[in-house]
């Protein structure tokens, strides 16, 4: 059974810090992974998709790798701004069949003037 | 605008009764999916359908129903068989070929 686990749970750094988020998963079969933000009592928004067969994808000040073989993957946001305290999500996506995802339970980020 | 809705915002159920969250999209999408999240949880699946008329169950689908008549639209009822309600709701949508799931605001179901 896929399990999906994000470390740290929450997090609190001053603004403008390089930071780097976690998302382990117990099965290397994935389809693919989606790292995805939620603002308070709010839905999520997809950020990055990374298919398994790449390493890593960047937008902004994001990039998020891969590692499939350790079942790993991190997402790196380069000078962070208060507009980025959110949770953020990690789900994979198993291999073959409908969109079904497996969510970590998050973590959440503030980041402070 | 193209988008996922969700009504209503807040829901609040009394004992034994049912409830019933509406979703709707007006993406085009044909699959659609149902999600509760626990404080400090992931998204854990409840239903989901991959086409008009079809749907099936997710990992914690007892005590919910759905129902997939239109294209646009997949309600979600809360049975008096749920015995621990309380959470917010998400729906979401993806398109054929589409990785991403888009998410709806959500529902908070409080019980009185």
């Amino acid at each position: 059974k896929q399990e999906v686990t994000q470390i740290p749970a929450a997090l609190s750094v001053p603004e403008g810090e390089n930071l780097v988020l976690n998302c382990s998963f117990t099965d290397s079969a994935i389809y693919n992974l989606q790292w995805f933000r939620q603002d308070p009592g709010k839905g999520l928004t997809s950020l990055l998709l990374i298919q398994s067969s790449q390493r890593e994808q960047t937008s902004g000040r994001l990039n998020a790798s891969l590692d499939k073989s350790s079942g790993r993957s991190t997402l790196y946001i380069a000078a962070s701004q208060p507009g980025d305290s959110a949770t953020y999500l990690c789900a994979v996506r198993r291999g073959g069949g409908y969109n079904k995802l497996i969510f970590g339970a998050g973590t959440r980020l503030a980041v402070h003037p | 605008d193209g988008g996922i809705t969700q009504s209503p915002k807040y829901l609040f159920r009394k004992e034994g009764q049912n409830v019933t969250l509406s979703c709707e999209q007006n993406l085009n999408h044909d699959a659609m999916y149902w999600y509760r999240q626990d404080p400090g949880q992931g998204l854990r699946l409840i239903y989901y359908s991959q086409i008009v008329n079809d749907f099936q169950k997710g990992d914690i689908a007892e005590g919910y129903s759905v129902s997939r008549e239109k294209k646009e639209s997949f309600p979600l009822t809360v049975t008096s068989a749920q015995k621990n309600p309380t959470a917010f709701y998400l729906c979401a949508s993806s398109g054929t070929g589409d990785e991403t799931q888009y998410f709806g605001p959500g529902t908070r179901l409080l019980v009185l």
